[in-house]
């Protein structure tokens, strides 16, 4: 089955600086990648997702990358604000015309914007 | 539009008790996937249904079970509970087959004392 490994556990940045989080998974059939946040107490939230037919994708201040061969991806925050404060969730899945599996998770990276 | 629903917030139950959860889906939505968040784990996927049928499973116990109603709502059942079975249980609808985007309830917290 899937594995998402997800790094790092913890990041701590300055706020108005840029913030990256890695994730790489096993499955070479994963073809969908979303990044979820999750505020404490709170349902995690879907912020981005791409595909495997792209590359990039980019929303305002936050973008995904993808790349195939080397099967990871990268969550990237610019201009990081205090509300960015929360866990961050990677996950891959394999989607095909049957519908959807599961989501794999990674186990997340908590994010905190120092003011 | 009313988000996912999932009912009870909170519960309490007894090892070996067997407990029942649910989630209403988004209107429209007929996929409906379970999920096990704990602080050691993670994340864990442990069902998914879509029109009333189980289309992929994870890798948990027997113990763990589900059922979609004709109206997309669903629920889950865990018998026989073990202490390591308190989590966050987590229910995420999505609008098709095709459309993998999946919207998460606030989940029920389990606690088996």
């Amino acid at each position: 089955g899937e594995n998402v490994e997800q790094h790092p556990s913890t990041l701590s940045v300055q706020e108005g600086d840029s913030a990256v989080i890695k994730c790489t998974y096993s499955d070479s059939a994963s073809n969908y990648f979303p990044w979820y946040k999750q505020e404490l107490g709170k349902r995690p939230q879907l912020i981005i997702d791409i595909r495997s037919n792209v590359g990039e994708k980019k929303d305002q201040r936050i973008a995904v990358t993808l790349n195939k061969t080397a099967k990871h991806f990268s969550l990237h925050i610019t201009e990081t604000q205090p509300e960015d404060s929360a866990v961050y969730f990677c996950a891959a899945t394999v989607y095909s015309g049957g519908g959807a599996d599961g989501l794999t998770f990674g186990k997340g990276t908590h994010l905190i914007i120092q003011p | 539009k009313a988000g996912v629903t999932q009912t009870p917030r909170y519960l309490i139950k007894t090892r070996g008790q067997q407990v029942t959860l649910s989630c209403s889906p988004i209107s429209g939505h007929r996929s409906v996937s379970w999920y096990q968040q704990t602080p050691g784990q993670g994340l864990q996927f442990l069902f998914e249904y879509f029109s009333e049928t189980q289309r992929n499973k994870g890798n948990f116990p027997g113990r763990f079970s589900g059922r979609q109603f004709s109206n997309s709502r669903s629920e889950m059942n865990v018998s026989t509970l073990e202490l390591g079975d308190s989590a966050l249980y987590l229910c995420a609808s999505s609008l098709l087959a095709e459309n993998t985007e999946a919207f998460f309830g606030q989940g029920t917290r389990l606690t088996v004392v």
